[in-house]
């Protein structure tokens, strides 16, 4: 079956440094999205992204943040200068279309802020 | 603004159990609500989504109820087993983005 695949698992920076977090949505999808989750809080949504532009973000996806589909198949989110609040788990879905279809998450990337 | 909660937050059970858990969300307006697994350090999975039209979705041991009207859904799982052992989450869509407001969870815990 089809996944979402996320890399790296497990990233590690300083704060201050910008990351960059990859996913690779499942291939015949139009509808992407990265979601976060803090350790012991809720999953919360950060962004979703059709067609070369975002269609909606939340509170959380200020000027640091940024979304990017450069190629046919890989879909980046961008942290420009990491606070150590940046720590969470990153999760990528995407969907094959907006409604009524469900969305596929990846195993997700682990950030860690020191 | 679009609360989901659900109870219980934790919740274990003998094999064999059907059990029951528990979903709300504050606005009925909604496009659909998604069911998840989560396993200990992994992605989420989906489990079963139902459309703001229908009253219940069924896979297999799963069955998953929608009343719109006053905000709650229910997640059945018959004949529970030690798999199932995982957080299960709820998920919904208020906006035509696809955007999915989730709650906290529940832990299930099943012994063999």
């Amino acid at each position: 079956e089809p996944e979402v695949t996320q890399t790296p698992s497990h990233q590690v920076t300083q704060m201050g440094q910008e990351v960059i977090l990859r996913c690779v949505p499942i291939s015949n999808h139009l509808y992407f999205y990265w979601y976060r989750q803090i350790l012991g809080q809720k999953v919360e949504f950060l962004v979703s992204f059709y067609n070369n532009e975002i269609s909606e973000k939340s509170e959380i996806f200020d000027d640091q943040f940024s979304v990017e589909r450069p190629d046919g198949s890989n879909f980046t989110l961008k942290i420009r200068s990491t606070k150590l609040e940046d720590s969470a788990m990153y999760f990528c879905a995407s969907s094959l279309q907006v409604l009524p279809s469900p969305l596929h998450f990846g195993n997700g990337t682990r950030l860690t802020v020191t | 603004k679009q609360e989901v909660t659900q109870i219980p937050a934790a919740l274990s059970v003998p094999e064999g159990e059907n059990l029951v858990l528990n979903c709300s969300f504050t606005d009925s307006a909604i496009y659909n609500l998604q069911w998840f697994r989560q396993d200990p350090g992994k992605g989420l999975t989906s489990l079963l989504l139902i459309q703001s039209s229908q009253r219940e979705q069924t896979s297999g041991r799963l069955n998953a109820s929608l009343d719109k009207s006053s905000g709650r859904s229910t997640l059945y799982i018959a004949a529970s087993q030690p798999g199932d052992s995982a957080t299960y989450l709820c998920a919904v869509s208020s906006s035509n983005t696809g955007k999915l407001i989730f709650g906290q969870g529940t832990t299930l815990q099943v012994k063999p």
